[in-house]
């Protein structure tokens, strides 16, 4: 069983939808969760991270986080052409609580 | 915001030559930095974590002995491939948190070819 799972995609949505992207660990004792964004060829770049069960909301990005369920999403709304990207999704071990581990991303086209 | 500065986006080396890799944080001071590499199409896998002032820590299956890591200031690690060969052509990508219960901020990677 991989530490972090996604599906891999791709994910289309119409521009102006809400895009859902969702992320399972198998570390229960994990501690921090985040999602990053990666265009092609380049680097991550942080979205949101969360550490509390629940809703976290940023602007268009919500992260939803169940612990119980070892379960991590994000919801971009009203999703616009520029949000087509790699979405990965990172968490910290209970072990290492330094370590960020990374699923393999999702990929969402968006289209006009 | 929190910056990682990764030189050089890009290089090209010839087989069995050495090639480093220098990532500092510009405006924070970082005492533990990560190392991941990612192939085409994959995620990123952690090769090492850098810590200022000690020997760095490899992940399993990554030889420390060919990806030398230098941490010797608390703004600048270093990553050097040695003897590069073309199965190490990858893009390579450096990380830092700058505190506690924050993101961790990533360099722009560098992009190796060994020809």
């Amino acid at each position: 069983q991989k530490e972090v799972e996604q599906n891999s995609g791709p994910l289309s949505v119409p521009e102006g939808a809400i895009a859902s992207l969702n992320c399972t660990y198998s570390d229960r004792g994990s501690q921090s969760f985040f999602w990053y964004r990666q265009y092609s060829g380049k680097s991550p770049e942080l979205i949101m991270f969360i550490y509390s069960n629940g809703d976290k909301e940023d602007g268009r990005f919500t992260a939803q986080l169940n612990k119980a369920s070892q379960y991590v999403s994000l919801l971009i709304r009203d999703s616009q052409p520029s949000d087509s990207a790699t979405y990965l999704c990172a968490v910290t071990g209970s072990y290492n609580t330094d370590k960020l581990i990374f699923g393999t991303g999702t990929r969402l086209q968006v289209f006009p | 915001g929190a910056v990682v500065s990764q030189h050089p986006s890009r290089v090209i080396c010839k087989s069995g030559t050495s090639v480093k890799i220098e990532c500092r944080s510009l405006d924070f001071q970082a005492t533990t930095m990560f190392w991941y590499r990612q192939f085409p199409k994959q995620s990123l896998m952690l090769m090492a974590t850098s810590n200022e002032g000690s020997k760095a820590t490899y992940e399993q299956g990554v030889e420390k002995d060919k990806f030398l890591i230098n941490h010797a200031s608390l703004t600048l690690s270093t990553l050097t491939v040695t003897s590069a060969h073309p199965e190490d052509s990858s893009f390579y990508i450096c990380s830092a948190r700058v505190r506690v219960n924050y993101g961790y901020t990533f360099g722009s990677g560098t992009r190796l070819t060994v020809v």
